[in-house]
């Protein structure tokens, strides 16, 4: 039971640009979402969240948007730099303090 | 401030053994989570512990145990080990159930 899904499962963008990730979820009872960077060889590094009741949460070059209506949050970095390459998962907390993440996106910023 | 740590790094084990893996959670944090993660997948939650209470679980079988000690470091059981335990096992902290959690690097469970 896949309850977020990336169904991207890499990205390439140009240094400068926008990077945009997607995540759609099937569990309207998620108070939270999250996303993680992950670099190989490392744990799941926290980026930035999001209450299920705002839209929209900005961390400097990094903001997530959250769509209730159509249960899909995302996350935009802009300008991306090389050093966003990496794996990048979403994931939603439930009341039950049970978390599901995604299956992940490879971001390759490309100098 | 410590990071999250955990132990062994690397491990290697046969099927229907049983493993102790280890976590040492960042300092000030009384939230520590477990997760797996297969090759090519995200990670999957196994279980919470807060103050030494479970605190939520994932779809996980008995098999999978946990402990948290007084001093919040925690450790995952996994008993009559499956070929499918194979994995990337995680653990995570955080302060007071908070959802923004801090992993450790991991250890890979290799399961012949």
């Amino acid at each position: 039971d896949q309850q977020v899904k990336q169904n991207s499962p890499s990205l390439s963008v140009q240094e400068g640009r926008i990077s945009i990730l997607n995540c759609d979820y099937t569990n309207s009872m998620f108070d939270y979402f999250l996303w993680y960077k992950k670099y190989p060889a490392e744990g799941p590094t926290f980026l930035i969240s999001i209450s299920s009741i705002k839209d929209k949460n900005e961390d400097g070059r990094f903001t997530v948007f959250l769509n209730k209506s159509a249960k899909h949050l995302s996350l935009h970095i802009v300008p991306s730099q090389p050093g966003d390459s990496a794996v990048y998962f979403c994931a939603g907390e439930n009341t039950g303090n049970q978390f599901y993440f995604g299956t992940g996106t490879s971001l390759t910023v490309i100098p | 401030e410590t990071g999250v740590t955990q132990s062994p790094t690397h491990l290697i084990k046969t099927r229907g053994q049983q493993v102790t893996l280890r976590c040492s959670s960042q300092s000030g944090h009384n939230t520590v989570s477990w997760y797996q993660q297969a090759l090519g997948q995200g990670p999957q939650f196994i279980f919470q512990y807060y103050r030494e209470e479970e605190n939520g679980r994932g779809n996980f079988p008995p098999r999978f145990s946990g402990l948290q000690f007084p001093n919040y470091s925690s450790e995952l059981n996994v008993n009559a080990l499956e070929l499918d335990d194979s994995a990337l096992y995680l653990c995570a902290s955080s302060q007071d159930r908070e959802e923004t959690q801090y992993f450790g690097p991991g250890t890979r469970l290799l399961v012949l």
